[in-house]
């Protein structure tokens, strides 16, 4: 089943505007990261946030941690046209040997003008 | 670019023709993965490879072979495929095998359309 699901699928705002996203999964977590994705490219890791944090910042970017509720959000602020990506979220399952990412389907974010 | 180069970048191929996809990554990392990431469907691992060794193959069918000589090269060799298997595959890399504390780096992917 799939590890991490992102909501909402499609979101659409003004630029200057705060964009939420919203992450959910299922098992346990090393750690939850979320990437970004512009049309036909390939992702682009944004930020990281361990099992043990709660919140953590990178410039406009601020991650939460729920690991009670198993879910993340992610929170751009001011936000700007070239925001606009696909957003997702990944988890890094309990370590064992060789532990890898799952991804969600993502969120399409458009920044309008 | 970010480190990791995948060529080609867009690929028509027959579902009788052979072709391989090329990943490359000079970063120093030793944690190699293919995903495939079709339309309205989550990424897909494919196969992780760690220090050159296959560590995981995620049930793909055997049209696809991937071969990875070095930590630093990566091919996934593709034959008789499927219209279904048109896709953009996604080649990454880590830092450490097991450990991904520190993130993945993406390629910018081949766009395979398979006609």
């Amino acid at each position: 089943s799939q590890q991490g699901e992102e909501d909402p699928q499609a979101l659409s705002i003004q630029e200057g505007e705060n964009a939420t996203m919203n992450c959910s999964y299922k098992t346990s977590i090393n750690n939850l990261q979320w990437y970004r994705q512009n049309s036909g490219r390939g992702l682009v890791h944004l930020i990281l946030i361990r099992s043990n944090e709660r919140e953590k910042h990178s410039g406009r970017l601020r991650v939460t941690l729920d690991t009670s509720k198993k879910s993340s959000s992610l929170l751009i602020t001011a936000s700007r046209a070239a925001d606009t990506a696909s957003y997702f979220c990944a988890t890094d399952a309990h370590p064992t040997f060789g532990s890898r990412l799952t991804f969600g389907e993502g969120t399409q974010l458009t920044v309008n003008p | 670019e970010t480190g990791v180069t995948q060529t080609p970048r867009h690929l028509v191929m027959g579902m009788t023709n052979k072709k391989s996809l090329k990943c490359e990554q000079h970063l120093g990392h030793n944690a190699m993965y293919w995903y495939k990431q079709s339309a309205k469907k989550p990424l897909e691992l494919m196969f992780v490879y760690n220090f050159k060794e296959q560590t995981e193959n995620n049930s793909v069918p055997s049209r696809f072979s991937p071969e990875c000589p070095n930590s630093s090269h990566l091919f996934l060799h593709l034959h008789t495929l499927q219209p279904e298997d048109s896709a953009l595959y996604l080649c990454a890399s880590s830092q450490v095998p097991g450990q991904t504390n520190y993130g993945y780096t993406f390629g910018s992917g081949t766009r395979l359309t398979v006609v």
